[in-house]
Formats: C-alpha cells, structure tokens, sequence
C-alpha cells in the first residue's frame, strides 16, 4: 500500500466547474500535509497547506481529517489556468522531514 | 533572495556511465532534499541532507550518492546509471525539517539511452 494515495485521473471539467480531490495517507504520526501544484514539465509549487481546522485561500478550500487520515482539496469556479496535476504530500518530521508525494491527480479545465 | 537552481537542465548519458547533478539552495536554507520523479508519477524522495550530513534516505541503492558542502549546495552523484534511472531530478530545500515548507528547483531532465 502506497503511504499517499490519491483518486486516478485525469478530472476533465468546464469552466466554472467545482471540482474535489481526495487524497489518503497511511503512517498517523504525519504531522504535516501540503497540497502542490505541478504543471506539466515544471516542478512542484505549494499551493496551500492543510490544517486540521480546514483552510480557504481563495477559490481552494482545503480540509484534514486526522481520524480518517484524509485531505481534501476544494477548488471552485475553476478557470483554464487552474489546469496542471494536483499533488498531495505529507510530511514527519519524526523522519527527518522528507515529504511523501501521491501519484499526482491531473485537472483539464475546458472552456 | 534568490531560489533554488539546478543544473544541468537536461542530460542525456549511456547506461553503465555515471552523472553529477547540482543544487544550490534558496537562501537562509539549511536542508537539501532530492527527489526522483518517472513520467506519470509523483516525485519520490531518495535523501536528505542537513548541515552537510545525511540526514534521511528513502528506498535507493547504494549507487545513489550526494554530499553537501558548507554553503549548503548539494550534489546528487548517480553510477552505473539503469535505463530506468530516466526521470526529472528534483532540489528542494528548506529551514530544518521545512516546517516552513519547501522550496523546489526545476529539476534535472536525465535521459539513459
């Protein structure tokens, strides 16, 4: 079992769309989570982080379920531009820090 | 404050050969971590380094090699590269255990042929 698992792509969606990830993690003494952004060819860029209280920037919400082990990223009204894989990742510090990426979930925004 | 490079940008070697990949890191930051990531995969992490000292490894053999030096830089040293070794290379660095997050350079492209 992968410690970060995410839904399969690609999410094919309209402009305007709202669309949801999800994403699982298996080790419960993460302590940090991420979601990045990764367009294609390029590397990976915070987008948001996730606390437990869930946190909006924006049009993304995003949300920790810490007894579930469970992210969620929100994205609302989405625009063309909001097109690229969508990264889960958690960190431990426990381990010294290194992030734990998901596959990876690619989003196409059509007009 | 300047970011994080990588070079070479791209790199095309033969299997058996070996290669050097270079980080510097953003600045102010002391941990450098590498990561490899295959087409159609997320990055997966192979070391960390912090305050020139190995710090944390994941699940790559022996023949995965890096150092840091004093200015915190960090070299990825890579031997008898495997048709598989082909994947995006990639710098992050942070402030200790990055709890202030990380910052990625935009990677090596390595082609074995």
């Amino acid at each position: 079992r992968k410690e970060v698992e995410q839904d399969p792509g690609p999410f094919n969606v309209p402009e305007g769309a709202t669309v949801a990830f999800n994403c699982t993690y298996s080790n419960s003494a993460s302590q940090s989570f991420f979601w990045y952004r990764q367009d294609c060819r390029k590397e990976p860029k915070l987008l948001m982080s996730v606390y437990s209280s869930g946190n909006e920037d924006g049009r993304f919400t995003a949300q920790l379920n810490r007894a579930s082990q469970y992210i969620s990223l929100l994205i609302r009204d989405s625009k063309l531009s909001d097109s690229a894989t969508y990264l889960c990742v958690v960190n431990n510090y426990n381990q010294g820090g290194k992030l734990i990426f998901g596959q990876g979930t690619e989003l196409s925004v059509k007009p | 404050e300047t970011g994080v490079t990588q070079s070479p940008t791209h790199l095309i070697k033969t299997r058996g050969q070996q290669v050097t990949l270079r980080c510097s890191s953003q600045s102010g930051h002391n941990t450098v971590s590498w990561y490899q990531q295959a087409l159609g995969q997320g990055p997966q992490f192979i070391f960390q380094y912090y305050r020139e000292e190995e710090n944390g490894r994941g699940n790559f053999p022996p023949r995965f090699s890096g150092l840091q030096f004093p200015n915190y830089s960090s070299e990825l040293n890579v031997n008898a590269l495997e048709l598989d070794d082909s994947a995006l290379y990639l710098c992050a660095s942070s402030l200790g255990t990055g709890s202030d997050g990380y910052t990625f350079g935009s990677g090596t492209r390595l082609t074995v042929v």
